[in-house]
Formats: C-alpha cells, structure tokens, sequence
C-alpha cells in the first residue's frame, strides 16, 4: 500500500546528542514536509522540500538539518543546537497537481530528551 | 502575519451528540482544510473546501467555506467514540506548499 513511513515511532536521547529520524514514502509525491507538535499547539513547519535536492527553511529551521538526495527520503536531523528537542515530529508529502495543501502524514516519530 | 484561530480549544460532549467547532482569520484565504489526527499518530485530511460559500460533506461530517473567506466551520453529526481526536483546520500561506495551522480542537466523549 501506498504511505509514509516514519522511523522510529519512539526515540529518547541524551542531551548533547544528534539524532536522525526516518522519512520514506512510496506515493511518488514530489514535495515534502516535517513539522513539530507540541502539546496544545498546532502543526509548525520545520523543513519542506518541493524537489529533490532542494529544500527550504520553515519556521522553526534553527537546531535542524535535512536533505533530499532521492524523491522518496527525507530525513530530519535533530541537533544538539536545538535547545528543546523533545516534541512529536510528524513527515508528510503532498498530493501533485494546483489543489493546496492535500498532504499525507506518517505516523509521527516522539523524541524524548533524557 | 496570518493566524487561524480555532475554537473552542476542547468538547465534552455526549455520544449521540452533535457538534460544531470553527476557523476564523483576520486574513482572506483562498482554501480551508479540515484534518483530524487521533493520538498518537500523523492527522489525516477530512475535507477540503476550495470555493466560498461551498459546503461539503463527507458521511457524519458537512464543513462549509465562509462567504467572507475569513471563516470555515465543521459539523459532526450524530457523535460515536471514533470521533475522538483533535480537530485541525489549515489554509495555504503564500502558496499552495505552505499551509498554516489553527490549534486545534480536542474532542472528548464523556463515558
């Protein structure tokens, strides 16, 4: 079946420490997405790629990292430059063609600082 | 900078129950997106409005676009435990690959 897939689901790591989280999707979308939840909050845009190789900053870049080498990863670093890490972290695509907004979403990656 | 202000913020509500819950902005938007994620995964596309005035379906839930395109509003009908989850509404930011984000509304069926 077609969708995105994000991994881990779960993630604790040490302050101090990079990690990597996981984005791969199969529905031949061109153009990407991670954002940030936090609890009471709505969805804040981090990074967002329309074409492979090429990305652009959302709102809350400082502290992240990613690339887009293939059309179907995008992976978010999380560095320790960014001073409160732990939050849910959701990828998404979306859906070609001039209707704005249709994305898709992976099941979301939780990092937990220790 | 644009906003999207949702409310109310949470519902208690009865199953059985209906419910209404709504999108204002001081900024004109041109799309209204309606998600809903339950817990602990990735929001999920509901219904999309593209045209003022619209209304739309989809089974329980009717969204409509609001004629000053300020506005959007969602209905359920008819409320049953799978509706628990929050709420989104969203609109496009300066292109269709940006959207900005209301808050949320929490939906909550009292047992």
């Amino acid at each position: 079946d077609g969708g995105i897939t994000q991994s881990p689901k779960y993630l604790f790591r040490k302050e101090g420490q990079n990690v990597t989280l996981s984005c791969e999707q199969n529905l031949n979308h061109d153009a990407m997405y991670w954002y940030r939840q936090d609890p009471g909050q709505g969805l804040r845009l981090i990074y967002y790629s329309q074409i492979v190789n090429d990305f652009q900053k959302g709102d809350i870049a400082e502290g992240y990292s990613v690339s887009r080498e293939k059309k179907e990863s995008f992976p978010l670093t999380v560095t320790s430059a960014q001073k409160n890490p732990t939050a849910f972290y959701l990828c998404a695509s979306l859906a070609g063609g001039y209707r704005a907004g249709e994305l898709f979403f992976g099941e979301g990656s939780r990092l937990t600082v220790l | 900078g644009q906003q999207l202000n949702q409310s109310p913020q949470s519902m208690f509500i009865q199953e059985g129950e209906d419910v209404s819950m709504n999108c204002t902005s001081s900024s004109i938007f041109n799309t209204w997106l309606w998600y809903k994620q339950d817990p602990g995964e990735g929001p999920v596309l509901l219904i999309a409005l593209y045209k003022a005035g619209e209304l739309t379906s989809n089974g329980r839930l009717t969204a409509q676009f609001g004629i000053t395109r300020k506005d959007s509003f969602l209905n359920i009908s008819a409320s049953i435990p799978s509706d628990v989850g929050i709420y989104f509404c969203a609109g496009p930011r300066y292109s269709n690959y940006q959207l900005i984000w209301g808050a949320g509304t929490k939906l909550i069926i009292k047992p």
